[in-house]
C-alpha cells in the first residue's frame, strides 16, 4: 500500500545510454513532481504536472523529458546520459498546494 | 538563485536534549514547510506554517516564523535516537503555490 512508488530503486548505466524512471501514486492526488537531489543533498525541482498538464518546467536540459499518461503516473525519460546526471531522483505528489508526499528515490549512477 | 539556507549544516546531540535548526530565505513566501529525510528514504512532511502565523506546534516539534527577518526555526524537544535524519525547510512563494524551494538541510545525529 505504498503511497508514492518509484522504479527502479537503483539504476547503474553507461554514459550515452537512454533510461526511464517510473512513478506511480495511489493517493488520488492531482499534482506530481520530479526532483533531483545531488551528492550534497541539495534538492531541486525539475518538473511538475497538474492533471496531466505541465505546470513547472525548470531549467533542465532537453535530454530530460517527463511524461504523464494519467493523473496517477509521471515518468521521467533521460536521453544521452552524462556523468553529471548521477544523483537521486525523487518523485512526489500532492493535492493542489497541500504538502507533498515523496517516493523513496531512484539512485542513478553513470559509469 | 536558490533560497533557503539552513544552519547548522550538522548537529550532534545527546538523546533527551533539544535540537534547534534554523532556516533563512530570500523572497516573500506563502508558507514554509519542514521535511525530514531518513538515510536512503524520501522526504516526509512534518509541519507547515503560513506567512501570517508566527508559531506552530505538532507533538515534540515547534516551528517559528519571522517574516520580517525571513527566517524560521524548528525545535525538536526531548530528542530520540529515531530523530536522527536530515531536516529540510522548503518555501512556497506567493505566486506559485505548487513549487517548493528547498534549503540545504541540517543533518541531525542524536546519540543514544
Amino acid at each position: 500500500d505504498t503511497a508514492v512508488s518509484q522504479t527502479p530503486k537503483y539504476l547503474v548505466t553507461q554514459m550515452g545510454n537512454d533510461k526511464s524512471i517510473k512513478c506511480e501514486q495511489n493517493l488520488g492526488h492531482d499534482t506530481m513532481y520530479w526532483y533531483k537531489q545531488d551528492s550534497k543533498k541539495f534538492l531541486k525541482i525539475m518538473f511538475s504536472y497538474n492533471n496531466k498538464e505541465l505546470i513547472i518546467n525548470e531549467t533542465v536540459p532537453n535530454r530530460f523529458s517527463p511524461k504523464s499518461p494519467d493523473k496517477a503516473h509521471l515518468n521521467l525519460h533521460i536521453n544521452s546520459l552524462e556523468l553529471g546526471d548521477s544523483a537521486v531522483y525523487f518523485c512526489a505528489s500532492s493535492q493542489d498546494s497541500q504538502p507533498q508526499h515523496f517516493g523513496d528515490g531512484t539512485r542513478l549512477s553513470i559509469l | 538563485s536558490q533560497q533557503g539556507e539552513e544552519d547548522p549544516q550538522a548537529l550532534s546531540i545527546q538523546e533527551g536534549e533539544n535540537a534547534t535548526m534554523n532556516c533563512s530565505y530570500k523572497t516573500s513566501i506563502n508558507n514554509l514547510q519542514w521535511y525530514r529525510q531518513n538515510s536512503g528514504r524520501g522526504l516526509v512532511h512534518l509541519i507547515l506554517i503560513r506567512s501570517n502565523e508566527r508559531e506552530k506546534h505538532s507533538g515534540r516539534l515547534r516551528v517559528t516564523l519571522d517574516t520580517s527577518k525571513k527566517s524560521s526555526s524548528l525545535l525538536i524537544t526531548a530528542s530520540r535516537a529515531a530523530d536522527t535524519a536530515s531536516y529540510f525547510c522548503a518555501t512556497v512563494k506567493g505566486d506559485s503555490s505548487y513549487k517548493l524551494i528547498f534549503g540545504s538541510g541540517t543533518r541531525l545525529l542524536v546519540r543514544p
